[in-house]
Protein backbone atom coordinates (compact mmCIF):
# COMPACT_ATOMS: atom_id res chain seq x y z
CA UNK A 1 0.00 0.00 0.00
CA UNK A 2 1.11 3.66 -0.88
CA UNK A 3 1.95 5.01 2.17
CA UNK A 4 -0.65 8.11 2.16
CA UNK A 5 -2.34 8.62 5.62
CA UNK A 6 -5.25 11.48 5.73
CA UNK A 7 -6.93 13.26 8.78
CA UNK A 8 -8.98 13.07 10.16
CA UNK A 9 -11.28 10.29 8.07
CA UNK A 10 -14.37 11.99 9.65
CA UNK A 11 -15.41 15.35 10.72
CA UNK A 12 -18.92 16.86 11.17
CA UNK A 13 -18.74 21.40 11.45
CA UNK A 14 -20.65 24.10 10.64
CA UNK A 15 -21.36 26.50 8.03
CA UNK A 16 -18.86 29.33 8.28
CA UNK A 17 -15.73 27.11 10.36
CA UNK A 18 -12.45 27.25 8.94
CA UNK A 19 -11.66 23.63 8.41
CA UNK A 20 -8.07 21.96 7.65
CA UNK A 21 -7.65 18.65 6.02
CA UNK A 22 -4.24 16.95 6.06
CA UNK A 23 -2.27 14.86 3.81
CA UNK A 24 0.82 12.61 4.48
CA UNK A 25 2.92 10.86 2.49
CA UNK A 26 6.25 8.33 3.13
CA UNK A 27 6.60 7.91 -0.30
CA UNK A 28 8.83 11.10 -0.95
CA UNK A 29 7.29 11.60 -4.14
CA UNK A 30 6.39 15.21 -6.00
CA UNK A 31 2.72 15.47 -7.09
CA UNK A 32 0.31 15.09 -4.75
CA UNK A 33 -3.08 16.15 -5.46
CA UNK A 34 -6.48 16.46 -3.69
CA UNK A 35 -10.12 15.56 -5.02
CA UNK A 36 -13.61 15.08 -3.91
CA UNK A 37 -15.95 12.74 -5.07
CA UNK A 38 -19.92 13.45 -4.86
CA UNK A 39 -22.44 11.61 -6.03
CA UNK A 40 -23.48 12.23 -10.10
CA UNK A 41 -19.96 13.85 -10.42
CA UNK A 42 -17.17 11.21 -9.52
CA UNK A 43 -13.82 12.97 -9.11
CA UNK A 44 -13.13 16.19 -9.41
CA UNK A 45 -9.63 17.32 -8.83
CA UNK A 46 -9.96 21.10 -6.64
CA UNK A 47 -5.65 21.46 -6.25
CA UNK A 48 -2.30 20.04 -6.98
CA UNK A 49 1.34 20.63 -6.24
CA UNK A 50 4.27 19.81 -8.24
CA UNK A 51 7.11 20.29 -5.51
CA UNK A 52 7.10 22.39 -1.84
CA UNK A 53 5.24 25.46 -2.62
CA UNK A 54 4.60 24.65 -5.59
CA UNK A 55 0.38 24.75 -6.38
CA UNK A 56 -2.18 25.16 -8.75
CA UNK A 57 -5.62 25.16 -8.96
CA UNK A 58 -7.57 22.59 -10.31
CA UNK A 59 -11.78 22.65 -12.03
CA UNK A 60 -12.88 22.73 -8.68
CA UNK A 61 -11.05 25.36 -6.69
CA UNK A 62 -13.41 28.15 -5.90
CA UNK A 63 -13.78 28.18 -1.39
CA UNK A 64 -10.15 25.97 -1.34
CA UNK A 65 -7.04 26.59 -0.48
CA UNK A 66 -3.75 24.69 -0.19
CA UNK A 67 -0.37 24.69 1.21
CA UNK A 68 2.95 22.49 0.89
CA UNK A 69 5.77 23.71 3.07
CA UNK A 70 7.15 19.97 3.11
CA UNK A 71 7.28 17.47 0.68
CA UNK A 72 5.72 15.00 2.33
CA UNK A 73 2.80 17.09 3.72
CA UNK A 74 -0.26 18.95 1.62
CA UNK A 75 -2.92 21.24 3.47
CA UNK A 76 -6.50 21.75 2.07
CA UNK A 77 -8.21 24.62 3.99
CA UNK A 78 -11.98 25.18 3.50
CA UNK A 79 -11.76 29.24 4.88
CA UNK A 80 -15.54 29.20 5.61
CA UNK A 81 -17.20 26.51 4.84
CA UNK A 82 -20.43 25.98 3.09
CA UNK A 83 -22.81 22.93 3.05
CA UNK A 84 -22.26 22.39 -0.67
CA UNK A 85 -18.50 21.67 0.54
CA UNK A 86 -20.06 18.45 1.89
CA UNK A 87 -18.56 15.70 0.78
CA UNK A 88 -15.23 12.90 0.39
CA UNK A 89 -11.88 14.34 0.01
CA UNK A 90 -9.75 12.22 -1.48
CA UNK A 91 -5.47 12.55 -1.47
CA UNK A 92 -3.41 11.31 -4.18
CA UNK A 93 0.18 10.70 -4.97
CA UNK A 94 2.19 10.57 -8.50
CA UNK A 95 6.03 9.82 -8.41
CA UNK A 96 6.91 10.60 -11.97
CA UNK A 97 5.07 11.41 -15.21
CA UNK A 98 3.20 8.63 -17.21
CA UNK A 99 2.91 6.88 -13.69
CA UNK A 100 -0.25 6.42 -11.83
CA UNK A 101 -1.60 8.12 -8.83
CA UNK A 102 -2.21 6.19 -5.82
CA UNK A 103 -5.41 7.39 -3.73
CA UNK A 104 -5.63 7.42 0.70
CA UNK A 105 -8.56 6.50 1.82
CA UNK A 106 -9.71 9.57 2.35
CA UNK A 107 -12.18 11.92 4.80
CA UNK A 108 -15.67 12.45 4.80
CA UNK A 109 -16.82 15.41 5.68
CA UNK A 110 -20.05 16.81 6.87
CA UNK A 111 -20.87 20.58 6.64
CA UNK A 112 -24.00 20.93 8.88
CA UNK B 1 -12.55 19.30 -23.10
CA UNK B 2 -11.45 15.43 -22.21
CA UNK B 3 -14.74 13.11 -21.59
CA UNK B 4 -14.84 9.67 -20.24
CA UNK B 5 -17.88 7.75 -20.03
CA UNK B 6 -18.14 4.28 -18.42
CA UNK B 7 -21.11 1.55 -19.03
CA UNK B 8 -23.41 0.09 -17.54
CA UNK B 9 -23.52 2.18 -14.22
CA UNK B 10 -24.35 -1.30 -12.24
CA UNK B 11 -23.70 -4.82 -13.31
CA UNK B 12 -25.17 -7.86 -11.23
CA UNK B 13 -23.56 -11.03 -11.67
CA UNK B 14 -23.19 -14.78 -10.07
CA UNK B 15 -20.33 -15.91 -9.20
CA UNK B 16 -18.30 -17.22 -12.32
CA UNK B 17 -20.45 -15.12 -15.45
CA UNK B 18 -17.90 -13.46 -17.32
CA UNK B 19 -18.57 -10.05 -18.49
CA UNK B 20 -16.89 -6.65 -19.42
CA UNK B 21 -17.33 -3.25 -18.71
CA UNK B 22 -16.28 -0.23 -21.02
CA UNK B 23 -15.14 3.17 -20.82
CA UNK B 24 -15.32 5.16 -23.53
CA UNK B 25 -12.95 8.30 -23.85
CA UNK B 26 -12.45 11.44 -25.75
CA UNK B 27 -8.91 13.20 -25.45
CA UNK B 28 -6.76 15.02 -27.73
CA UNK B 29 -4.05 12.66 -27.56
CA UNK B 30 -3.77 9.59 -24.87
CA UNK B 31 -1.00 9.30 -23.15
CA UNK B 32 -2.52 6.76 -20.15
CA UNK B 33 -5.61 5.21 -19.29
CA UNK B 34 -5.93 3.57 -15.78
CA UNK B 35 -8.47 1.61 -14.31
CA UNK B 36 -8.80 1.93 -10.69
CA UNK B 37 -11.45 -0.13 -8.13
CA UNK B 38 -12.81 1.30 -5.15
CA UNK B 39 -14.22 -0.49 -2.22
CA UNK B 40 -16.75 1.14 0.29
CA UNK B 41 -15.55 3.62 2.67
CA UNK B 42 -11.76 3.69 0.62
CA UNK B 43 -9.84 5.33 -1.67
CA UNK B 44 -9.57 4.27 -5.14
CA UNK B 45 -6.48 1.13 -5.30
CA UNK B 46 -4.53 1.51 -8.94
CA UNK B 47 -5.05 -1.74 -11.11
CA UNK B 48 -3.73 -1.05 -14.57
CA UNK B 49 -2.34 1.17 -16.60
CA UNK B 50 -2.62 1.39 -20.48
CA UNK B 51 -0.83 3.38 -22.76
CA UNK B 52 -1.18 2.41 -26.37
CA UNK B 53 -3.86 0.88 -28.73
CA UNK B 54 -3.87 -2.80 -28.25
CA UNK B 55 -1.79 -3.21 -25.09
CA UNK B 56 -3.45 -5.74 -22.13
CA UNK B 57 -2.83 -6.02 -18.95
CA UNK B 58 -3.85 -9.15 -16.76
CA UNK B 59 -4.27 -9.73 -13.06
CA UNK B 60 -6.04 -12.32 -11.47
CA UNK B 61 -9.47 -12.86 -13.00
CA UNK B 62 -8.93 -9.04 -14.67
CA UNK B 63 -8.21 -8.38 -17.93
CA UNK B 64 -7.79 -4.61 -19.14
CA UNK B 65 -7.70 -3.85 -23.05
CA UNK B 66 -7.29 -0.91 -25.02
CA UNK B 67 -8.44 0.71 -28.48
CA UNK B 68 -8.50 3.88 -29.79
CA UNK B 69 -11.78 4.90 -28.52
CA UNK B 70 -12.25 2.77 -25.36
CA UNK B 71 -10.96 0.38 -23.07
CA UNK B 72 -12.61 -2.63 -21.86
CA UNK B 73 -12.45 -4.46 -18.40
CA UNK B 74 -12.73 -7.72 -18.53
CA UNK B 75 -13.92 -9.82 -15.56
CA UNK B 76 -13.47 -14.06 -16.04
CA UNK B 77 -15.24 -16.09 -13.55
CA UNK B 78 -15.70 -13.43 -10.94
CA UNK B 79 -15.78 -14.38 -7.16
CA UNK B 80 -18.15 -11.56 -4.60
CA UNK B 81 -14.55 -10.32 -3.39
CA UNK B 82 -14.50 -9.12 -6.49
CA UNK B 83 -17.62 -6.54 -5.71
CA UNK B 84 -16.58 -3.14 -5.85
CA UNK B 85 -16.64 0.14 -8.10
CA UNK B 86 -14.31 -0.33 -10.80
CA UNK B 87 -13.44 3.59 -12.15
CA UNK B 88 -11.35 4.59 -15.33
CA UNK B 89 -9.38 7.41 -15.59
CA UNK B 90 -7.70 8.97 -18.55
CA UNK B 91 -4.47 11.39 -18.88
CA UNK B 92 -4.12 13.22 -21.72
CA UNK B 93 -1.13 15.00 -23.54
CA UNK B 94 -2.43 18.81 -22.12
CA UNK B 95 -2.40 17.11 -19.02
CA UNK B 96 1.01 15.04 -19.09
CA UNK B 97 2.81 18.12 -17.51
CA UNK B 98 1.22 17.95 -13.92
CA UNK B 99 -0.70 14.59 -14.57
CA UNK B 100 -4.26 15.74 -14.54
CA UNK B 101 -6.83 12.73 -14.64
CA UNK B 102 -10.15 12.87 -15.93
CA UNK B 103 -12.27 9.68 -14.26
CA UNK B 104 -15.10 8.57 -15.14
CA UNK B 105 -18.42 7.90 -13.26
CA UNK B 106 -18.05 3.89 -12.41
CA UNK B 107 -19.17 1.25 -12.29
CA UNK B 108 -20.65 -0.61 -9.64
CA UNK B 109 -19.84 -4.37 -9.81
CA UNK B 110 -22.10 -6.72 -7.75
CA UNK B 111 -21.15 -10.59 -7.53
CA UNK B 112 -23.34 -12.47 -5.78
CA UNK B 113 -22.21 -16.01 -4.47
Amino acid sequence: DAGITQSPRHKVTETGTPVTLRCHQTENHRYMYWYRQDPGHGLRLIHYSYGVKDTDKGEVSDGYSVSRSKTEDFLLTLESATSSQTSVYFCAIRDREYQPQHFGDGTRLSIL
Amino acid sequence: EDQVTQSPEALRLQEGESSSLNCSYTVSGLRGLFWYRQDPGKGPEFLFTLYSAGEEKEKERLKATLTKKESFLHITAPKPEDSATYLCAVLDAGGTSYGKLTFGQGTILTVHP
